[in-house]
């Protein structure tokens, strides 16, 4: 079955600070991955998109990486803002499927 | 910017009452989905659908669930008969082709008493 976790579950930084999620999936066989955000109560926002034959993808101050081998992605954001402040969700898609299998997402608090 | 659209925002609804969520996906966009997330919880599948028929589903998506693309701009998803369980955000996505970026709409929060 596939799998989706992401460590930490929460995360509390200072504003400034530069910082990494991780998300790890089991089975390498993946199409593609994408890092949202979620914001209390609301959708998700689709902040990158990294396909299986892409090493890294690069949006502003967010910066996604993607190594199949080990079955890991991580998020990296520079100089963290409070407005950075949300859940973070990874989720994967499989070479036999079109849905998304979603991780537990890394609750972000961004401090003044 | 183009974006996925969800009506309504919020429903009430009582157990056993059918419910149908909508959702307006990007126009050019071929592949849609379903997903819900129950308060505190993952973001689970439910459905995809593409070329008007339903192309992988998932163990929840039972009997009592239903998609239709009635007309060229809306996608539906009905409950026909709503269990408490069902309580849940419903987001409806959408996305160019099968392994494009998914847009998501801001989800329904269906609440079932």
């Amino acid at each position: 079955k596939q799998e989706v976790t992401q460590i930490p579950a929460a995360l509390s930084v200072p504003e400034g600070e530069n910082l990494v999620l991780n998300c790890s999936f089991t089975d390498s066989a993946i199409y593609n991955l994408q890092w949202f955000r979620q914001d209390p109560g609301k959708g998700l926002t689709s902040l990158l998109l990294i396909q299986s034959s892409q090493r890294e993808q690069t949006s502003g101050r967010l910066n996604a990486s993607l190594d199949k081998s080990s079955g890991r992605s991580t998020l990296y954001i520079a100089a963290s803002q409070p407005g950075d402040s949300a859940t973070y969700l990874c989720a994967a898609k499989y070479n036999y499927g079109q849905n998304f299998v979603f991780g537990p997402g890394t609750r972000l608090s961004v401090l003044p | 910017e183009p974006e996925v659209t969800q009506t309504p925002s919020h429903q009430v609804t009582q157990m056993g009452q059918e419910v149908i969520l909508r959702c307006v996906p990007i126009s050019n966009h071929l592949y849609f989905y379903w997903y819900r997330q129950i308060l505190g919880q993952k973001v689970e599948f439910l459905v995809s659908f593409y070329n008007n028929e339903i192309s992988e589903k998932s163990e929840i998506f039972d009997d009592q669930f239903s998609v239709e693309r009635p007309d060229g701009s809306n996608f539906t998803l009905k409950i026909r008969s709503t269990k408490l369980e069902d309580s849940a955000m419903y987001f409806c996505a959408s996305a160019g082709t099968a392994v494009s970026e998914q847009y998501f709409g801001p989800g329904t929060r269906l609440t079932v008493t």
